[in-house]
């Protein structure tokens, strides 16, 4: 199984500035064949469901504000979040979904500093 | 415009059983994977169990592998996670999403949760 792993658990940052997550896999989750990392992030705020962000490790969904922004591959990968704003405050998870187990981080609560 | 709305949640005792139930709209369920993925109180998303669009294929997490049941029934819309043996550890909001289009195992919308609480 793969296992997912964030840092920081917590991070507080002002506003306009920038805000940056790490996540490694326990395994890679580059599928070769197709060059693609099988990587998702989303956003989760208190009493909504969650919401995809970004997927194949960089690719902003629809309707996404383009300060946030996906990179890595192989087994570690960044969130960051330019020019933080008070409505992007959430906890933030990624997600492999190269296999079944699919699996999530722990998880990283955003605040505003 | 993708509806998911869970059913079922409640307060049930330690050993029991419960059914949670989401009920689908606005696609064509038929044609999508569907998932269940939770939240216990203070905690993160835990993945708990996909299935296939035709429901040939069911998937589970090791937590929950042969005490949980997911199934559905596309002539209703409805996707169900039968829930047995269950534990405090359990205790969760529940969500059902329907999975990405192009990847089964993506969850990609999702619906608002219920919650489940085990206890005696």
């Amino acid at each position: 199984d793969i296992v997912m792993t964030q840092s920081p658990d917590s991070l507080a940052v002002s506003l306009g500035e920038r805000a940056t997550i790490s996540c490694k896999s326990s395994q890679s989750v580059l599928h070769s064949p197709n060059n693609k990392n099988y990587l998702a992030w989303y956003q989760h705020k208190p009493g909504q469901p969650p919401k995809v962000l970004i997927y194949w490790a960089s690719t902003r969904e629809s309707g996404v504000p383009d300060r946030f922004s996906g990179s890595g591959s192989g087994t570690d990968f960044t969130l960051t979040i330019t020019s933080l704003q008070a409505e992007d405050v959430a906890v933030y998870y990624c997600q492999q979904y190269y296999s079944v187990p699919c699996s999530f981080g722990q998880g990283t609560k955003l605040e505003i500093k | 415009q993708v509806h998911l709305v869970e059913s079922g949640g409640g307060v049930v005792q330690p050993g029991r059983s419960l059914r949670l139930s989401c009920a689908a709209s606005g696609f064509t369920f038929s044609t999508y994977g569907m998932h269940w993925v939770r939240q216990a109180p203070g905690k993160g998303l835990e993945w708990v169990a996909v299935i296939t669009s035709d429901g040939s294929s069911q998937y589970y997490a090791n937590s929950v592998e042969g005490r949980f049941t997911i199934s559905r029934d596309n002539s209703e819309n409805t996707l169900y996670l039968q829930m047995s043996s269950l534990r405090a550890e359990d205790t969760a909001v529940y969500y059902c999403a329907r999975a990405a289009s192009f990847r089964l195992e993506l969850p990609w919308n999702w619906g608002q949760g219920t919650l489940v609480t085990v206890s005696s």
